[in-house]
């Protein structure tokens, strides 16, 4: 079972306004990752951590930015929300443990940015 | 040319039948390969992974892979409506640090019909 959290589920916000938004996981992943998805869309991958102080910039540019201090907590950050950031959040992480290099998804955030 | 593609659909099986899902990528020196499946709304979920070449069966999935032609599929066998969701094909090459990556593709819109 998969151990990766992401708070908040559901974001409403005005424009202009600083939003971080959190993903933990308790698995002892090395490899954390941020997806982006509208509606009916593909996943665009934002940002990768492949360990603590280790980031990089995803395929897709963003003006998010992410930081991995904790190896178990990938917070990412929205230091003036838009109309265009609205779109749903996924957080993703992976081992390898064991040989395996499964990515496991948290449950996501949708925000909304009025 | 994409680094993961997969036929957009939908695919339309009726209950009971065989779905065929397939999907190539474009670097040679990729290791690890997955099935995701994600119903609308809701985050990706890791059904099945396959590392080397050949077939591997889990309940009625079967996920096939063939690294020399580049190729690898997920047989979904007496398909029933719960199935039907957006099925995402991964590709994973780790060759140590930042040279890490967790590709998806576009995904194939199954529908199963009773």
């Amino acid at each position: 079972e998969a151990d990766i959290y992401q708070t908040p589920r559901y974001l409403v916000i005005g424009t202009g306004k600083k939003i971080t938004l959190e993903c933990s996981q308790t698995m002892g992943h090395d490899k954390m990752y941020w997806y982006q998805q509208d509606p009916g869309m593909e996943l665009h991958l934002i940002h990768y951590s492949y360990g603590v102080n280790s980031t990089e910039k995803g395929d897709l540019s963003s003006e998010s930015t992410v930081s991995r201090i904790r190896t178990e907590h990938f917070p990412l950050t929205l230091e003036s929300a838009r109309p265009s950031h609205t779109s749903q959040y996924l957080c993703a992480s992976s081992g390898p443990i064991m040989g395996n290099t499964e990515a496991f998804f948290g449950q996501g955030t949708r925000l909304t940015v009025v | 040319q994409k680094e993961v593609e997969q036929n957009s659909g939908p695919l339309s099986v009726p209950e009971g039948a065989i779905a065929s899902l397939n999907c190539t990528y474009s670097d040679r020196g990729s290791q690890s390969f997955f099935w995701y499946r994600q119903y609308s709304g809701k985050s990706p979920e890791l059904i099945m992974s396959i590392y080397s070449n050949g077939d591997k069966e889990d309940g009625r999935f079967t996920a096939q892979l063939n690294k020399a032609s580049q190729y690898v599929s997920l047989l979904i066998r007496d398909s029933q409506p719960s199935d039907s969701a957006t099925y995402l094909c991964a590709v994973n090459k780790d060759s140590g640090g930042s040279n890490y990556k967790l590709t998806f593709g576009k995904g194939t819109l199954l529908t199963v019909n009773p």
